[in-house]
C-alpha cells in the first residue's frame, strides 16, 4: 500500500531535549516535506527536499533541522525543543505535479 | 506573498443537499491547485487536482473548477452524506515549477447532519 508513515504519532517531551520525528515513502517520491498545523494558522511548510541530498528551508524553518541521505527517508529534527514548537506535525511526498500525499500526523508536546 | 482563502470557514447541512466551497488565491501565476479533506486527528487526503490548463476536474460526487483570471476554485459536492463531514483545504503550487511550495487555505469545516 503506498503511504507516507510517521513516528511517533504522539510525543510528550520537556523543554531542551532532542528529538527526532521519522517520515517514510514507499512511492519512490522526489519530493518531500514538512508542515506543522496550528489553529488560526492553518498549515505552513518547514522545510523540503527535492531530492537526497537536497534540502532548503519553508517559511518556519527556526529551531528545525532535516537531512535527505535516502530517497524514502526525511526526518525531523528538533535539536534544542522549546514549548512554541508544541503543534501537529505532517510529513507529506509527491512526485512532481502528482497529487500530494500526507502522514498520519505526530502531535508533538513539548512542557 | 501568496494568500489563499476559503470561504466559508463552516458550514452546516442537511443530508442531500448540493454544496459549494470556496478557495481564493492572490497569485494568479498557479501552476496547479489541490482540493484535501481533513478528518479529525488524520491527516490530509488528495481530492482532486486541477492543473493549470485545466478548468474543472471530476470524481464521483466532487467537481472542482479553476478560474485563473478571477483567482478561484470551487468545489462542488453533490448529494451530500454524513460520511463528508471533514475540513477541506484548498492548497495551489504558484512556484511555477511542478515542484513549486504548496500553498494551503484555513480550510472549510464541513458537517452533514442526518
Amino acid at each position: 500500500e503506498a503511504q507516507v508513515t510517521q513516528n511517533p504519532r504522539y510525543l510528550i517531551t520537556v523543554t531542551g531535549k532532542k528529538l527526532t520525528v521519522t517520515c517514510s515513502q514507499n512511492m519512490n517520491h522526489e519530493y518531500m516535506s514538512w508542515y506543522r498545523q496550528d489553529p488560526g494558522l492553518g498549515l505552513r511548510q518547514i522545510y523540503y527536499s527535492m531530492n537526497v541530498e537536497v534540502t532548503d528551508k519553508g517559511d518556519v524553518p527556526e529551531g528545525y533541522k532535516v537531512s535527505r541521505k535516502e530517497k524514502r527517508n526525511f526526518p525531523l529534527i528538533l535539536e534544542s525543543p522549546s514549548p512554541n514548537q508544541t503543534s501537529l506535525y505532517f510529513c507529506a511526498s509527491r512526485l512532481g505535479d502528482q497529487p500530494q500525499h500526507f502522514g498520519d500526523g505526530t502531535r508533538l508536546s513539548i512542557l | 506573498k501568496q494568500e489563499v482563502t476559503q470561504i466559508p470557514a463552516a458550514l452546516s447541512v442537511p443530508e442531500g443537499e448540493n454544496l459549494v466551497l470556496n478557495c481564493s488565491f492572490t497569485d494568479s501565476a498557479i501552476y496547479n491547485l489541490q482540493w484535501f479533506r481533513q478528518d479529525p486527528g488524520k491527516g490530509l487526503t488528495s481530492l482532486l487536482l486541477i492543473q493549470s490548463s485545466q478548468r474543472e476536474q471530476t470524481s464521483g460526487r466532487l467537481n472542482a473548477s479553476l478560474d485563473k483570471s478571477s483567482g478561484r476554485s470551487t468545489l462542488y459536492i453533490a448529494a451530500s452524506q454524513p460520511g463528508d463531514s471533514a475540513t477541506y483545504l484548498c492548497a495551489h503550487n504558484a512556484g511555477g515549477t511542478s515542484y513549486g511550495k504548496l500553498t494551503f487555505g484555513q480550510g472549510t469545516i464541513l458537517t452533514v447532519h442526518p
